[in-house]
């Protein structure tokens, strides 16, 4: 079975913190994702990478960056938290070449 | 930009009663994966369906592709069954990796 791993469940942190998320895959997966989730407006894009240092900005970058120096870790970043980042935030991962995605239990991230 | 559309947006049923869930989609698909939310938030994959029929236990998903829509039937549902479902998609025309998610059904299986 595939496994996604997410460093916390549950996060409270203050506003201009650096905030770091972890995502760690372990099926050697070349595709990951990081997802945000809020009421009313579904699952949004911020950042995918489809290698090793390689990335691609989502539909809703803007105040994040991500980093993979590894093919089984992928960081979410939150340069200096804001409150409208609260919100439950979701890793996901895909071989190359497939179409199945794969989510991880996800983060539930409060700033204050 | 893509169009995923599912409906209802909520649905409370008692247990034991099926249902049906809708997603129209925007334009022609080469992925399409349908997730179940449970309550504690993890997305689980049900099916990825982006033509024909398929069937796990309970649960149903059909696609018609040259319509633009897939539904996913429950049947007997149970209260487990409770959570968020969403459909998600891939179009058939993007380069990108990433699928688009509707806003899914927000479903209460009550006993």
């Amino acid at each position: 079975d595939v496994k996604v791993t997410q460093s916390s469940r549950y996060l409270v942190k203050r506003t201009g913190e650096k905030v770091f998320l972890e995502c760690v895959q372990d099926m050697d997966h070349e595709n990951m994702f990081w997802y945000r989730q809020d009421p009313g407006l579904g699952l949004r894009l911020i950042y995918f990478s489809y290698d090793v240092k390689m990335k691609e900005k989502g539909d809703i970058p803007e105040g994040y960056s991500v980093s993979r120096e590894k093919k089984e870790r992928f960081s979410l970043i939150l340069e200096s938290a804001s409150t409208n980042q609260t919100s439950m935030y979701l890793c996901a991962s895909r071989a190359g070449g497939a179409y199945e995605q794969y989510f991880g239990p996800g983060t539930r991230l409060t700033v204050t | 930009g893509i169009q995923v559309e599912q409906s209802p947006p909520d649905l409370i049923l008692q247990e034991g009663a099926n249902s049906t869930l809708r997603c129209n989609f925007s334009d022609s698909v080469n992925n399409l994966q349908w997730f179940h939310q449970n309550p504690w938030g993890q997305l689980i994959n049900l099916f990825y369906i982006p033509s024909g029929t398929k069937q796990n236990g309970r649960l149903s998903a059909t696609t018609v592709a040259t319509e633009r829509y897939s539904l996913l039937y429950i049947s007997s549902s149970q209260t487990t069954d409770s959570g968020v479902y969403f459909c998600a998609v891939k179009l058939d025309g993007n380069s990108g990796y990433a699928l688009n998610f509707g806003k899914g059904t927000s479903l209460l299986v009550t006993p």
